[in-house]
Order: structure tokens, then C-alpha cells, then sequence
């Protein structure tokens, strides 16, 4: 049972334009969603985050939507950059599980110069 | 050091030998978290730690795999009589806990393959 999932395995976009990733949930009791991105033979890496009392939260070139309603997530960035190839990872959690995350199975993010 | 650092960082077992997997989170960090990761998928859960104590170990696929941190800094997880269905990349995650929504900090990860 597939609590988050990303449901495109590879995205690809030219430089300069915008990357839409998207990710879909099924526990209504998840509060807290984190994006992660991830280079080979790396750790994830914290990218952004936002908690269920907001539907936006910006940082930079990334951005973050939530709608509860649809169970939905997506993070933009704009503009990509070759720098921002990687796997991208959205998590969620349940607060009273002291921030254990569930993760979806990744997209795989490419830009192209 | 100033991240999350886990050692070996490759780990070659042969099927029914016993391994151990060493974490040092980031200092001070009080909240400490194992997960698995297979080829193409997102980390899963193992098991958390909140200073010495081991207070969700749901995720831990069988009683081969054992994990602890006995005086709330350095965790190993010991997986005996490893199976080939074992080998995964683990990875281990802290963060301060002092927060509700504070992010976890990954180190970069033990890749285990088991012949």
C-alpha cells in the first residue's frame, strides 16, 4: 500500500524554463510534506517543506503547492538549471510519529542546457 | 564533523554472514532514524531513536535486523544471517528534535550487497 507516490518516473526540461513535480497521497492524516533531492552516491538532501495549515511555501527558485482537498503536491522550479538534475523525492509525515517520513519512489529530473 | 557521516560505505556480504552498520549523526542531534532503500525506490522506515531510546522499530523487516544506540550519539544496525532480498542502501538520518517541523539531515548511505 503506496502511501505517496510520484506517478512520473523521469521528467525532462530545457534550461531556463519551469519543472513541475508532482506528487499524490493517500493518508489524510499526514500534516507535514517535504521535497528531498537526491544525487548518485549521495544522501537526500532537505530542498523545502510545508505543513497542512499552508497550501504555498517559496524558497527561492523552488516552490511548493499543497491541496489537501485532492490529496496533492507539486514543487516548481523556475528557472531550472543543469545544476538541479537529480532525484527528487516528497515525503510525508505524521507529527506524532516523531517525523518518521514516508517517501514516494522519486522522479528523476533532467535539464537540459 | 559538520554532516551526518555513516560507515562502510559499500558493504559486501556473502548470504548468512552478519553485518554491522555504523551511524554518527550530527552532534547534539537528539532524534536519530534508520531507513532502507531498494534499487529504484524511495527510502522506507526501519526504526527511530529519540536519545538512547528506541521508540518506533515498526519498520524493521524481520528479528534478523537490530538496531541501537546506547549512549544517544553513534547507532549501528546489525542485520544477522543476511539474505540476498537484504541488499539495499541504508540510510541514516538525525535532526534536533526540538522543533515539531524540523527536516532530517540523510547521511550518505551504507550500500549493502549480499551474494
Amino acid at each position: 500500500d503506496q502511501q505517496v507516490k510520484q506517478n512520473s518516473p523521469s521528467l525532462s526540461v530545457q534550461e531556463g524554463r519551469i519543472s513541475i513535480l508532482n506528487c499524490d497521497y493517500t493518508n489524510s492524516m499526514f500534516d507535514y510534506f517535504l521535497w528531498y533531492k537526491k544525487y548518485p552516491a549521495e544522501g537526500p538532501t532537505f530542498l523545502i517543506s510545508i505543513s497542512s495549515i499552508k497550501d504555498k511555501n517559496e524558497d527561492g527558485r523552488f516552490t511548493v503547492f499543497l491541496n489537501k482537498s485532492a490529496k496533492h503536491l507539486s514543487l516548481h522550479i523556475v528557472p531550472s538549471q543543469p545544476g538541479d538534475s537529480a532525484v527528487y523525492f516528497c515525503a510525508a509525515s505524521r507529527m506524532e510519529y516523531g517525523n518518521k517520513l514516508v517517501f514516494g519512489a522519486g522522479t528523476i529530473l533532467r535539464v537540459k542546457s | 564533523g559538520a554532516g551526518v557521516s555513516q560507515s562502510p560505505r559499500y558493504k559486501v556480504a556473502k548470504r548468512g554472514q552478519d553485518v554491522a552498520l555504523r551511524c554518527d549523526p550530527i552532534s547534539g542531534h537528539v532524534s536519530l532514524f534508520w531507513y532502507q532503500q531498494a534499487l529504484g525506490q524511495g527510502p522506507e522506515f526501519l526504526t527511530y531513536f529519540q536519545n538512547e531510546a528506541q521508540l518506533d522499530k515498526s519498520g524493521l523487516p524481520s528479528d534478523r535486523f537490530f538496531a541501537e544506540r546506547p549512549e544517544g550519539s553513534v547507532s549501528t544496525l546489525k542485520i544477522q544471517r543476511t539474505q540476498q532480498e537484504d541488499s539495499a542502501v541504508y540510510l541514516c538520518a538525525s535532526n534536533a528534535g526540538l522543533k515539531i517541523y524540523n527536516e532530517q539531515f540523510f547521511g550518505p548511505g551504507t550500500r549493502l550487497t549480499v551474494l
